[in-house]
């Protein structure tokens, strides 16, 4: 079945360390890629998006991701997290020609300690 | 930017009843609105879709009957739930595009608890 997978449910870091969180999707054909934050009690948030050109896409707060197409995959990294980035992490797919819907990964719980 | 207004935030109701939930988008036209449901630690799983003026597609598995969508007019979208049971009890979340580019705009959640 389509679907989009996020292979770590739950990951825990310290400040200072490199994060990369797998995002990978079964969609055929153009897709349009998304990583979203929601932060404890809070709406989600676009980190950042991917339509065509630069495969390496930045976003905000220091996150970027990078589509590899030949992978199926849409990984987001960020070089060193903080405090503040302990939220839920979620990959999106708009595959194309699906009325435009998206369809979220099951997310990543990250926590950041001091 | 982009604002989605979702009301109530939370709401209580007794089995049988049914509830609105609100989305209205407060500085933009929004052409498609996704209503999605989040249970505790998963996923948002869409429900629908609907365009301004048109029937909501709905997605496998999801009763149109008892999830009423309505998007009368570019800045109001509705969710109903009808007949609620304690199953239905769930995280709604509406999600407004509009004609811009690939802009996807959330509410903020209703919390919906069925006692």
């Amino acid at each position: 079945a389509q679907s989009v997978s996020q292979h770590n449910h739950h990951v825990i870091l310290s400040e200072a360390a490199s994060l990369e969180l797998g995002c990978n999707y079964s969609y055929g054909g153009t897709v349009n890629l998304f990583w979203y934050v929601q932060y404890p009690g809070q709406h989600l948030q676009l980190l950042l998006k991917y339509f065509s050109g630069d495969p390496l896409v930045k976003g905000i707060k220091g996150f970027e991701a990078e589509f590899i197409k030949s992978k199926f995959s849409f990984n987001l990294r960020k070089p060193s997290v903080q405090w503040s980035d302990t939220a839920e992490y979620f990959c999106a797919v708009n595959p194309a020609g699906g009325y435009n819907k998206l369809i979220f990964g099951a997310g990543t719980r990250l926590a950041v300690h001091p | 930017g982009a604002v989605v207004s979702q009301h109530p935030s939370w709401v209580i109701c007794k089995s049988g009843t049914s509830v609105k939930i609100e989305c209205r988008s407060l500085d933009f036209q929004a052409t498609t609105m996704f209503w999605y449901r989040q249970f505790p630690k998963q996923s948002l799983m869409l429900m629908a879709t609907s365009n301004e003026g048109s029937k909501a597609t709905y997605e496998q598995g999801v009763e149109k009957d008892k999830f009423l969508i309505n998007h009368a007019s570019l800045t109001l979208s509705t969710l109903t739930v009808t007949s609620a049971h304690p199953e239905d009890s769930s995280f709604y979340i509406c999600c407004a595009r509009g004609e811009s580019n690939y802009g996807y705009t959330f509410g903020s959640g209703t919390r919906l608890t069925v006692v």
